[in-house]
């Protein structure tokens, strides 16, 4: 199985201050996932890569970028928080067209 | 556009029996998966079992079985002998098979709560 990271696993920021997530994995998978979730929602995709290859889905707020430096490591940037951003945050891994999610980043936003 | 329907919100079930939590979807995909995936309250999603649509067989795990009907666009979950460990968030899922950009749709959710 996948092994995804995600750290930290409980964040808080204050509105408007620029915070990063992160999230790594094990196995050299070529596709990583960005969802949010909010509380007793199924997630929502916010981005997705294949390789370096980098896919924004239409309705993914500007104010949330990502970055994928090589195949193992993957953030999350959010550049000014607001309250409607206070979240989870999980990131997935996939092989074979089946996807396996990190424990998730609790986002606080102050 | 694919999509997937929970209909039921809750639903809640003895220790030890027996409970199915429904799902249907709509595609005019022929190749792709389907998932079951639970998110208890630590809020970790994890893989319950996988069925592949070209395959006639349901998928097992365990106490996890599936009802795959294809042509009623059907895929429901069963859960045997009930624990404690098993009350959580469940989400149906559906992937079209097309390589890299495949994306998932999920269902909105069914709360499970398993009573002692």
């Amino acid at each position: 199985d996948a092994m995804v990271i995600q750290n930290p696993r409980y964040q808080v920021t204050q509105f408007g201050k620029p915070v990063t997530l992160s999230c790594s994995q094990t196995l050299n998978h070529n596709v990583m996932y960005w969802y949010q979730q909010k509380s007793s929602q199924a997630p929502k995709l916010l981005f997705h890569y294949y390789d370096k290859d980098f896919n924004n889905e239409a309705d993914t707020p500007d104010n949330f970028q990502s970055r994928r430096p090589n195949t193992s490591f993957c953030f999350l940037d959010i550049r000014s928080p607001g309250l409607g951003d206070a979240a989870m945050y999980l990131c997935a891994t996939s092989v074979t067209d089946t996807q396996y999610f990190g424990p998730g980043t609790r986002l606080t936003v102050l | 556009a694919q999509t997937v329907t929970q209909s039921q919100p809750e639903m809640s079930v003895q220790e030890a029996e027996t409970v199915t939590l429904s799902c249907t979807y709509d595609t005019s995909e022929n190749n792709y998966y389907l998932f079951w995936y639970k998110q208890p309250p630590s809020r970790q999603m994890i893989l319950v079992i996988r069925q592949e649509a070209y395959k006639q067989q349901n998928a097992t795990e365990n106490r996890f079985s599936v009802n795959f009907q294809k042509a009623a666009k059907s895929f429901s979950l069963k859960i045997s002998d009930s624990q404690l460990g098993d009350t959580a968030m469940y989400f149906c899922a559906f992937i079209r098979v097309t390589g890299a950009n495949s994306k998932l749709t999920f269902g909105k959710g069914i709360t499970l709560s398993v009573r002692p």
